[in-house]
């Protein structure tokens, strides 16, 4: 069964705090990206890479920034966490382009206290 | 600019048929994705469509029309199961990077 695995199901870290979030994939995939997720706000995207070492702004990067050493892998660090950035983060990954839809990781509920 | 747009929530009874709407605004469309979300977990896939038409995947059924900028998700023989949140999210182009309503929460109601 293929996989995008989140390092942490729930999270709570204090404020200024460096905070690393982890995503793997074991499905080969080109593309990965890094979403928030809030009430009445739907998804929102962070960040994405479509190859390794490569990484892309989304709609919302101020705050955080990534990671795609591997393929394989794609993290997302907040540099300083602060008490807005509580929040649901999704990762999630698909192959090329076209018709290929997003696996989902299972997500991290991070609080910053 | 782009935009899309879902009914915030919808009710319906166990049993019965529900029809959950998607309009959007983009340019350059190259395809449009229905996810399922149950409370607190990841979204996952239910369909896609590209050209106009019917898709049918067993009590699910998802229909677009290009012209009109319209999509639309067609659920039968509700189950209390079928609780949850309905994404809609469009690509544009060759854009990795998919364009997302804020989806429809649904309630289903024995």
């Amino acid at each position: 069964d293929v996989k995008v695995t989140q390092s942490s199901r729930y999270l709570v870290k204090r404020t200024g705090e460096k905070v690393f979030l982890e995503c793997v994939q074991d499905m080969d995939h080109e593309n990965m990206f890094w979403y928030r997720q809030d009430p009445g706000l739907g998804l929102r995207l962070i960040y994405f890479s479509y190859d390794v070492k490569m990484k892309e702004k989304g709609d919302i990067p101020e705050g955080y920034s990534v990671s795609r050493e591997k393929k394989e892998r794609f993290s997302l660090i907040l540099e300083s966490a602060s008490t807005n950035q509580t929040s649901m983060y999704l990762c999630a990954s698909s192959a090329g382009q076209g018709g290929y839809g997003y696996t989902f990781g299972s997500g991290t509920r991070l609080t910053v206290v | 600019g782009q935009n899309i747009d879902q009914p915030t929530e919808m009710t319906a009874t166990e049993g019965a048929i529900v029809q959950i709407n998607c309009t959007y605004q983009t340019s350059g469309f190259n395809g449009l994705f229905w996810y399922q979300q149950h409370a607190g977990e990841a979204p996952t896939f239910l369909s896609y469509n590209v050209l106009d038409g019917l898709e049918e995947k067993g009590r699910f059924s998802s229909f677009l029309s290009r012209s009109k900028g319209y999509s639309y998700l067609l659920l039968k023989e509700l189950q209390m199961k079928d609780s949850a949140s309905y994404l809609c999210a469009v690509r544009e182009g060759n854009n990795y990077q998919l364009i997302w309503g804020a989806g429809t929460k649904l309630i289903i109601k024995p």
